[in-house]
């Protein structure tokens, strides 16, 4: 197994221009969320999702988008982005509800001029 | 879920026991404790949780007090390559999401 993949690793975006963060496991994993690190403050929930079709916000929603069309995929929108979102994106997937251990992705790094 | 308190660094010598503390003083009978960690520029990795018994797997221990307000990891011989970040964490099974609240964590640095 792959595990929780993300794309890309690192990327530049200038103020007001979108993209899509990739993520994908290949673990047939129920929950996948999205979390941001920034310096000094531990890594924070974006979104979540409890299975494909359903998703829902964490405790920094705002400025995202997510969609859960696959078990497999959990992709994370930025549609138009700010320095703000300048930061490190991690993509987790854990089996089910009772499974306790959550698998993280590599991380993708952004940088939002 | 619960708060926790970490402190925010410590140091180790190589082949030592690493002893990480974490309080969770408001902590709930349903809530499991777990440990991630966190090496540098990779995502965090899960050590191990329990609920009010002690545990120990392949990779550390994990001591719980009785009353369940604090918690201690334990590295039994730590390594260079343990430096990282550790996490303890507080969450109910049946949580919004299931999803796992990371605070600032403990900076680890072992040292030869």
């Amino acid at each position: 197994n792959a595990g929780v993949t993300q794309t890309p690793k690192f990327q530049v975006l200038k103020t007001g221009q979108s993209m899509t963060l990739q993520c994908a496991q290949d673990m047939n994993h129920e929950y996948m969320s999205w979390y941001r690190q920034d310096p000094g403050m531990g890594l924070r929930l974006i979104h979540y999702s409890v299975g494909a079709g359903i998703t829902d916000q964490g405790e920094v929603p705002n400025g995202y988008n997510v969609s859960r069309s696959t078990t497999e995929d959990f992709p994370l929108r930025l549609l138009s982005a700010a320095p703000s979102q300048t930061s490190v994106y991690f993509c987790a997937s854990r089996i089910h509800r009772v499974s306790n251990e959550q698998f993280f992705g590599p991380g993708t790094r952004l940088t939002v001029l | 879920d619960a708060k926790t308190t970490q402190p925010t660094s410590m140091d180790c010598a190589e082949g030592r026991a690493a002893n990480l503390p974490c309080n969770h003083s408001t902590i709930s009978g349903n809530e499991y404790v777990y440990w991630y960690r966190q090496i540098h520029s990779q995502g965090p990795q899960y050590i191990i949780h329990g609920l009010k018994n002690n545990e120990t797997n392949e990779m550390a221990s994990l001591i719980i007090t009785e009353d369940r307000k604090s918690s201690t990891l334990i590295l039994p011989h730590a390594t260079l390559r343990d430096t990282a970040v550790y996490y303890c964490i507080v969450r109910a099974e049946n949580n919004a999401g299931n999803m796992l609240t990371f605070g600032g964590g403990t900076r680890l640095m072992v040292k030869p």
